[in-house]
């Protein structure tokens, strides 16, 4: 399969516990995005990378998430202390290029994060 | 600050009936609209990206259009079938780097 890949798929943890999430983009994308989608609510953008480069930060994303793309291929996305509120969907996707264009944007199937 | 609305939040019909399916956005300076579909759990597919200065895109059964003036673009899905039943998300580009989505619509299209 040669689309975007999360992993895991499903994640429970308990308050206060930190976690990681993983992304593999199709392989030619240098672009990859980070969104975070809520019950009954669209995805909202966390962040965004050009190759290696994290370019832009969503206000959504508290000193408690960091996120990284080392050598511009899989991208981790870490939550530190884990709050109730941060459980969601976690996508990830990713392009060629920008969006501005009609770039086309592919996402993975997400990972479900559950804070008990 | 872009708000993106979509009404209604759902939808049921029976087979074979038309959809159509509303979007509203407030600041008109975007560069494209997308609708995606999202199967429940699963993340989300592409369905049609109209850029800014067209007014219609068509895809099979499905058909978008986009009044950028007024903030509204409308999806079309022609002769309804089960394998519709999905929640249909509307997402405009306002940067070149991030969409703004709307909350969706959850159809239902009854055999």
């Amino acid at each position: 399969d040669t689309g975007v890949s999360q992993d895991p798929r499903h994640k429970i943890t308990k308050r206060g516990q930190n976690v990681t999430f993983r992304c593999d983009p199709i392989s030619e994308h240098n672009r990859l995005y980070w969104y975070r989608q809520t019950l009954g609510q669209g995805p909202e953008f966390l962040t965004y990378f050009q190759n290696e480069a994290q370019l832009e930060k969503s206000r959504l994303l508290s000193d408690r998430f960091s996120a990284e793309r080392p050598k511009g291929s899989f991208s981790t996305l870490e939550i530190q202390r884990t709050e109730q509120g941060d459980s969601a969907m976690y996508l990830c996707a990713s392009s060629f290029g920008g969006l501005a264009g009609g770039g086309e944007l592919f996402f993975g199937e997400g990972s479900r994060l559950t804070v008990l | 600050k872009q708000e993106v609305t979509q009404i209604p939040a759902a939808l049921s019909v029976p087979e074979g009936e038309n959809l159509v399916l509303n979007c509203s956005f407030t600041d008109s300076a975007i560069y494209n609209l997308q609708w995606f579909r999202q199967d429940p759990g699963k993340g989300l597919t592409s369905l049609l990206l109209i850029q800014s200065s067209q007014r219609e895109q068509t895809s099979g059964r499905l058909n978008a259009s986009l009044d950028k003036s007024s903030g509204r673009s409308t999806l079309y899905i022609a002769a309804s079938q089960p394998g519709d039943s999905a929640t249909y998300l509307c997402a405009v580009c306002p940067r070149d780097y991030k969409l703004s989505f709307g909350a969706g619509t959850t159809v239902t299209v009854r055999a």
